[in-house]
């Protein structure tokens, strides 16, 4: 069975304090993992999907990266609006479900 | 692009009535539509799947008679909650997969707060 474990379940952070979420997963044959955002009362928001191990994306402050057992979630010099819950999700290959993790919230004080 | 609206976004209704929630592709077509359930502090529970044109497929302890799920065209999907009862009350969300993303990225609707009296 798919497995997603998201470390730590909550973060606080100061403006322009980076740090990094975790993400570990057990799957059988990645076909790719996902990370999303999600406010209170939201649906989730898509940020990046990883394929391979060594790959990397990035959006303005967020850089995913991903390893054959984990994937990082960085975040550069954050700021109050970033705050929100980042989930991380991932796909077996032949299979259209997808298994998601508890999330970390993120809280960025000002 | 990629966008999924749902609709209501939050309903209250009493015991033992239906409720339906509908979810929509506004700018492509989804092969592919998900509905899933969220509880505070858990993850996402994927509740069931489905194609359009074919029944959903529903996951493990999900009652496929009590959670409707209707899949008849490539931007509409249905969930109908039938005979409410307070222990139903939670967060719904739907997501879509299909022709004009990347197959298997789900992209999500905004959710819909179910309150059942």
């Amino acid at each position: 069975e798919d497995q997603v474990t998201q470390s730590p379940e909550a973060l606080r952070l100061q403006e322009g304090e980076s740090s990094s979420l975790n993400c570990s997963y057990t799957v059988s044959g990645l076909r790719g993992l996902f990370w999303y955002r999600q406010d209170p009362g939201k649906g989730p928001e898509f940020l990046f999907t990883l394929y391979s191990a060594g790959e990397e994306k990035e959006k303005e402050r967020l850089k995913a990266t991903l390893t054959k057992k984990e994937s990082f979630l960085h975040i550069t010099a954050p700021k109050p609006e970033d705050s929100a819950t980042y989930l991380c999700a991932v796909q077996a290959k032949g299979y259209q479900k997808v298994t998601f993790g508890i999330g970390t919230k993120l809280q960025v004080i000002p | 692009g990629a966008v999924v609206s749902q609709h209501p976004s939050r309903v209250i209704c009493k015991s033992g009535t239906s409720v339906k929630i509908e979810c929509r592709s506004l700018d492509f077509q989804a092969t592919t539509m998900f509905w899933y359930r969220q509880f505070p502090k858990k993850s996402l529970m994927l509740m069931a799947t489905s194609n359009e044109g074919s029944k959903a497929t529903y996951e493990q302890g999900v009652e496929k008679d009590k959670f409707l799920i209707n899949h008849a065209s490539l931007t509409l999907s249905t969930l109908t909650v039938t005979s409410a009862h307070p222990e139903d009350s939670s967060f719904y969300i739907c997501s879509a997969a299909g022709e004009g993303t990347t197959l298997n990225e789900q992209f999500f609707g905004p959710g819909t707060r179910l309150t059942v009296l």
